[in-house]
C-alpha cells in the first residue's frame, strides 16, 4: 500500500520560517490537508485543498505541493505553534483509503 | 459543529469495543464520518468512515473487525472493534469529512476517548 513520509522532527528558532514536508505517490493525485495536534488534544485542521484555511488559522501558515512532495510552511513561527504536524490525502489505491503521515515533532527554540 | 465520543476505558482481550459519537449543531445526514486512532505516543490512523449514503470504507488492516454505522435519527455515528488486542489500546476519535475535486479533509473532530484493552 502506498504511504506519506513525514521527517519525525524538526526545530525552528522563534520568528523565523519553517517548511515541514510530506512526501507521497498520491500527492501527484490529492492535495493533502494537514493537521496541528498538540499534546492532549484532537488534531486541528489547519490547511485544505490547495491552500485554504479554516476561518480562525492564522495567515502565517500556508501550503504547497510539487510532484509528490506537499510542504507546509510557517511564516514567522510562534512559540504556540510548537505541536505535532501530520499530513493526510486520500490514497490512489482502494486501501487503505486514507493515509496520515508519521507526523512530524515542531520545536520552537 | 461538535462531536462528542462516548465508550468504555477499559475493554478485556478478544472482547468487542463500541463507541458512539454524538454530532450536534449540524446534520449527520451529509458529509462522511470518520473514525481515527492514536496509540500512545503515536502517529494517527484511519479506521474507516461512512457517507451519507450509508456506503463504507475501512481500512484493510482492520476490515475483517470494524463496522461503521449511523443513525440519522440520533444523529450518532458508532464503531464496533472485535477481536480486541493490546495493539487496539489507542485514543479514538470521529471526525467529520468533506471533499472536493482532488482533496479531502477533517474539518471537525471530537475531542478523542482513550481506550485500553487489558485484562
Amino acid at each position: 500500500s502506498s504511504e506519506l513520509t513525514q521527517d519525525p522532527a524538526v526545530s525552528v528558532a522563534l520568528g523565523q520560517t519553517v517548511s515541514i514536508t510530506c512526501q507521497g505517490d498520491s500527492l501527484r493525485t490529492y492535495y493533502p490537508s494537514w493537521y496541528q495536534q498538540r499534546p492532549g488534544q484532537a488534531p486541528l485542521l489547519i490547511i485544505y485543498s490547495r491552500t485554504d484555511r479554516p476561518s480562525g488559522i492564522p495567515d502565517r501558515f500556508s501550503g504547497s505541493r510539487s510532484g509528490n512532495t506537499a510542504s507546509l510552511t510557517i511564516t514567522g513561527a510562534q512559540a504556540e505553534d510548537e505541536a505535532d504536524y501530520y499530513c493526510c490525502s486520500r490514497d490512489t489505491s482502494d486501501n487503505p483509503y486514507v493515509l496520515f503521515g508519521g507526523g512530524t515533532k515542531l520545536t520552537v527554540l | 459543529v461538535q462531536l462528542q465520543e462516548s465508550g468504555p476505558g477499559l475493554v478485556k482481550p478478544s472482547e468487542t469495543l463500541s463507541l458512539i459519537c454524538a454530532v450536534s449543531g449540524g446534520s449527520i445526514s451529509s458529509y462522511y464520518w470518520t473514525w481515527i486512532r492514536q496509540p500512545p505516543g503515536k502517529g494517527l490512523e484511519w479506521i474507516g468512515s461512512i457517507y451519507y449514503s450509508g456506503r463504507t470504507n475501512y481500512n484493510s488492516s482492520l476490515k475483517s473487525r470494524v463496522t461503521i454505522s449511523v443513525d440519522t435519527s440520533k444523529d450518532q455515528l458508532s464503531l464496533k472493534l472485535n477481536s480486541l488486542t493490546a495493539a487496539d489500546t489507542a485514543v479514538y476519535f470521529c471526525a467529520r469529512g468533506d471533499s472536493g475535486y482532488g482533496f479531502s479533509y477533517f474539518d471537525y473532530w471530537g475531542q478523542g476517548t482513550l481506550v485500553t484493552v487489558s485484562s
